[in-house]
């Protein structure tokens, strides 16, 4: 049971440059999230997905693409890096049953992203 | 809206101290409250949550919270700490609902334990 995996660990890439942040989980979980993590900041979310077929944008999605490929997987695209986006990417998942409140998250181990 | 304060960005302490990191919320209706931790180069992974019930919530690793309502606070204490408690320590809030998504973090407070 590896709970939630992302790739690559780290990233570099130059101004306008793309590349897409693959997740997975393997806890059958309904609802999955990707957050940047900055410095003073704590976690923002950028995009989640509620349920296997939905994305909906998150508090900082402006430059950023989700696909939510299947109930398991989750990528978050940056169609044209800038530097602003340097930071570390955290996928995540939950069970979001329906009824249970206080839903916990599972976070991946993160991707660290430096854009020059 | 609902809204994290963690009260200190950066808490130093020695080995077998006690300690207690502060966080603060505000929101307009029930809510649920969870502390979560990162160990260095890793995800978060949780401590402990408030759902209802007791407001005294036990966690992992000798971890505890107070729900306090009237003053929007979940403190998180230990009564003697570890060098392997170093870590970021994140206060996060959802109102209510099913899914993850309403959850609002705060900006992590720094634990430093010293030999």
């Amino acid at each position: 049971n590896a709970g939630v995996t992302q790739t690559p660990k780290f990233q570099v890439l130059k101004t306008g440059q793309s590349m897409t942040l693959q997740c997975a989980q393997d806890m059958n979980h309904n609802s999955m999230y990707w957050y940047r993590q900055d410095p003073g900041m704590g976690l923002r979310l950028i995009y989640y997905s509620a349920s296997e077929g939905t994305t909906d944008k998150g508090e900082v999605p402006n430059g950023y693409n989700v696909s939510r490929l299947n109930k398991r997987e989750f990528s978050l695209r940056l169609e044209s890096a800038a530097p602003s986006q340097t930071s570390v990417y955290f996928c995540a998942s939950s069970e979001a049953r329906a009824g249970v409140k206080g839903d916990t998250q599972y976070f991946g181990p993160g991707t660290r992203l430096t854009v020059l | 809206a609902q809204s994290v304060t963690q009260l200190d960005s950066q808490v130093p302490v020695f080995e077998e101290a006690p300690v207690e990191l502060r966080c603060n919320y505000s929101s307009s209706v029930s809510v649920y409250l969870f502390w979560y931790v990162q160990y260095p180069n890793q995800g978060l992974q949780l401590l402990l949550k408030y759902l209802s019930g007791s407001t005294l919530v036990k966690g992992i690793n000798g971890f505890e919270a107070e729900f306090n309502k009237s003053q929007t606070s979940f403190h998180l204490r230990k009564p003697s700490v570890h060098i392997s408690d170093t870590a970021e320590y994140f206060c996060a809030v959802s109102e209510g609902g099913t899914g993850g998504f309403k959850t609002i973090f705060g900006a992590g407070t720094r634990l430093f334990v010293k030999a």
